[in-house]
């Protein structure tokens, strides 16, 4: 069982529409969560942090559920320029340790005309 | 540009010829990540430096591949007789000390083994 899972879609959805994204993970230990964004071929780049009372930034709005190991991502009022892969990652910070970030595979998202 | 820089861009080699990979931080950056993407994958975690020391190594570090970081700033990862399972997207990442600081990427380089 990978560590960090995600439908990898592609979603294809309208402008304007809402789309929503999960992710679960494994490692009861993990402490820190994320949403990248991956263009392609490009680099990932953060999104947005994911905190335990939920958090929102503008279109996006992620939630944590620690007891179900469940991370989300809405986004409304979706736009052209939202086609990209999105990661879902997490890590587990400790003294001493590398705090490497474990990646999901991606959800795909497509908005059209 | 301050950010994570890596050199070459892309790379293309033929099966069991050595590669060598750069990346230059931000400066002052003193952690330093190694994943390699391949298509359809998320990044997976390679190494990591504090500084110019390396204190931990993924098991998919095989033992043709090295890394070094020796003054602590900017960091090499070599493959060695490359192999056509090799190609992928090589990414350096780079943070600073804080807790919870964020681990910034660099463009990659793209490798193709022939």
């Amino acid at each position: 069982r990978k560590e960090v899972e995600q439908d990898p879609g592609p979603f294809n959805v309208p402008e304007g529409a809402t789309v929503a994204f999960n992710c679960t993970y494994s490692n009861s230990a993990s402490q820190s969560f994320f949403w990248y964004r991956q263009d392609c071929r490009k680099e990932p780049k953060l999104l947005m942090s994911v905190y335990s009372s939920g958090n929102e930034d503008g279109r996006f709005t992620a939630q944590l559920n620690r007891a179900s190991q469940y991370i989300s991502l809405l986004i409304r009022d979706s736009k052209l320029s939202d086609s990209a892969t999105y990661l879902c990652v997490v890590t587990v910070l400790n003294t001493g340790t590398a705090s490497k970030l474990t990646f999901g595979t991606g959800t795909r998202l497509q908005v059209t005309l | 540009d301050t950010g994570v820089s890596q050199d070459p861009r892309h790379k293309i080699t033929k099966r069991g010829q050595n590669v060598t990979f750069r990346c230059d931080p931000i400066s002052e950056h003193n952690r330093l990540y190694w994943y390699r993407q391949t298509l359809g994958q998320g990044p997976e975690f390679l190494t990591y430096f504090q500084n110019e020391a390396q204190l931990e190594k993924s098991r998919l570090l095989s033992d043709r591949f090295s890394a070094e970081r020796p003054k602590g700033s900017f960091s090499t990862l070599e493959i060695q007789r490359t192999e056509q399972g090799d190609s992928a997207m090589y990414l350096c990442a780079s943070r600073d000390s804080g807790g919870r600081s964020t681990q910034y990427f660099g463009p990659g380089t793209r490798l193709t083994v022939l």
